[in-house]
């Protein structure tokens, strides 16, 4: 069966350009979560949606970054007027309930480059 | 931000080889706690989720070990294969939905 897919697998953009990244989680998955993973860190949370809404967006680093999960499926991160220290893998994960006492289902991530 | 520790950072073996990794994590507000296998290239991909104190679980050769009331969890790998090589790392949550990841373990298995 189908997995998490996350588009692009890769994306390098200019300092100050506007990114989006897509997650399309498993169907029938209530629950989406994105992560980012710096280089030598372990993946960090950023935001939590449970069907359309977001949960919990305690996670974005700024206002620049924003997420969106209108029908409740698929999943858009954005980035606007991305730096240097936005250059990371950005990992999306979905579960059936959202309790983490069950299991989440990763992405392969994308890995944004901002040179 | 809740401080998860992971130890070794790195490890290098013979295949055949036991290992085991460790995971420290707050003892207070305990929720649950994920170990990922994560390969190059590939999707993290959950190998336990534990949620009892003294839990033990197993999946073939991998098992894991959990205290949540001194917060820590082991993970253990009897007769390391050259596929085990990976990353493995420990997620813990005291909220039921946000997981709060390690820096990981990476793990080379040499023929």
């Amino acid at each position: 069966g189908a997995g998490v897919s996350q588009t692009p697998s890769n994306k390098v953009t200019e300092k100050g350009k506007y990114v989006e990244l897509r997650c399309d989680p498993i169907s029938g998955h209530t629950a989406l979560y994105w992560y980012r993973q710096s280089l030598g860190q372990g993946p960090e949370f950023l935001i939590y949606f449970q069907g359309t809404g977001a949960a919990d967006d305690s996670g974005l680093p700024n206002d620049r970054f924003f997420a969106v999960r209108p029908e409740g499926s698929v999943s858009t991160l954005k980035i606007q007027r991305t730096e240097r220290g936005d250059s990371a893998v950005y990992l999306c994960a979905s579960s059936l309930t959202g309790g983490m006492n069950t299991e989440a289902f990763f992405g392969q991530g994308t890995r944004l480059t901002v040179v | 931000i809740l401080n998860v520790e992971q130890s070794p950072q790195s490890l290098h073996v013979q295949e055949g080889d036991s290992t085991n990794f460790t995971c420290s994590f707050p003892s207070s507000n305990f929720y649950a706690l994920h170990w990922y296998r994560w390969e190059t290239a590939k999707s993290p991909e959950a190998l336990f989720v534990m949620t009892l104190n003294g839990d033990e679980k197993k999946k073939g050769r991998i098992s894991a070990t959990l205290n949540t009331k001194e917060g820590y969890s082991y993970l253990y790998i009897k007769g390391s294969q050259p596929e085990d090589s990976a990353t493995y790392l420990c997620a813990f949550s005291n909220s039921g939905y946000a997981l709060n990841f390690g820096k990981g373990t990476s793990l080379l298995v040499t023929p």
